[in-house]
């Protein structure tokens, strides 16, 4: 069975753009989570979303937004970049949105602000 | 505020081993606890998970201890192999209201061949 996929796998922007990066959860599991990492850090959640619904948010500005599909893949965009966005984003996906579940996440998408 | 602390940035161990890596926490509202590893250039696999009523879990090499009255938990690997090289995130998450996961800062481990 695949993983979490994600793409792009590198992604290279300037400041004030904006970036759309996806994620394909692992067939069967309803729920995504969005986790950005910078270096030395653990990842930071963003966001996490369960049938179409936004369920928990981290704290993150308003630049930062995500949606799911009804075939639960997700985007997060992120409007106005600024250099300390450059991290690698996470996705994970879990049954369902408990906390008792495991989340598996994917490869990442680097992100590079310039 | 970090909730989940690993205070060890690196730890290295002679191959065949056992491998310690601490973690400690301070939100008593957090009930469920999970050990990912992470290669580079590669997202966090999961390892091993605890629920708070446990105070002991095994999967193979790995077993994660939880002393919910310390606030602590460790993750034990016997025998430590040079494939266990990684970097090891502790994560913490209550089962109510946002489920969201808290991740440490990470323990990079080495083990020598």
């Amino acid at each position: 069975d695949a993983g979490v996929t994600q793409s792009p796998t590198h992604l290279i922007k300037t400041r004030g753009q904006h970036v759309t990066l996806r994620c394909s959860p692992i067939s069967g599991h309803k729920s995504v989570s969005w986790y950005q990492q910078v270096l030395g850090q653990g990842p930071q959640f963003i966001f996490q979303y369960y049938e179409k619904e936004e369920r928990g948010r981290g704290n993150f500005p308003d630049r930062f937004s995500a949606r799911q599909f009804p075939n639960y893949s997700s985007e997060l965009n992120v409007n106005a970049l600024l250099l300390g966005d450059s991290a690698l984003y996470l996705c994970a996906s879990s049954l369902n949105p408990t906390g008792s579940y495991e989340q598996y996440f994917g490869p990442g998408t680097r992100l590079t602000v310039t | 505020d970090q909730q989940v602390k690993q205070n060890s940035p690196s730890l290295s161990v002679q191959e065949g081993r056992i491998s310690i890596l601490n973690c400690d926490y301070t939100n008593s509202m957090f009930d469920y606890f999970l050990w990912y590893k992470k290669y580079p250039a590669e997202g966090p696999t999961f390892l091993i998970s605890i629920s708070s009523i446990k105070d002991k879990n095994e999967d193979g090499r790995f077993t994660v201890f939880l002393n919910k009255s310390a606030k602590h938990l460790s993750l034990h690997i016997v025998p430590s192999q040079p494939g266990d090289s990684a970097v090891y995130f502790c994560a913490a998450s209550g089962t109510s209201g946002t489920y969201k996961y808290i991740f440490g800062t990470g323990t990079r481990l080495k083990v020598l061949a």
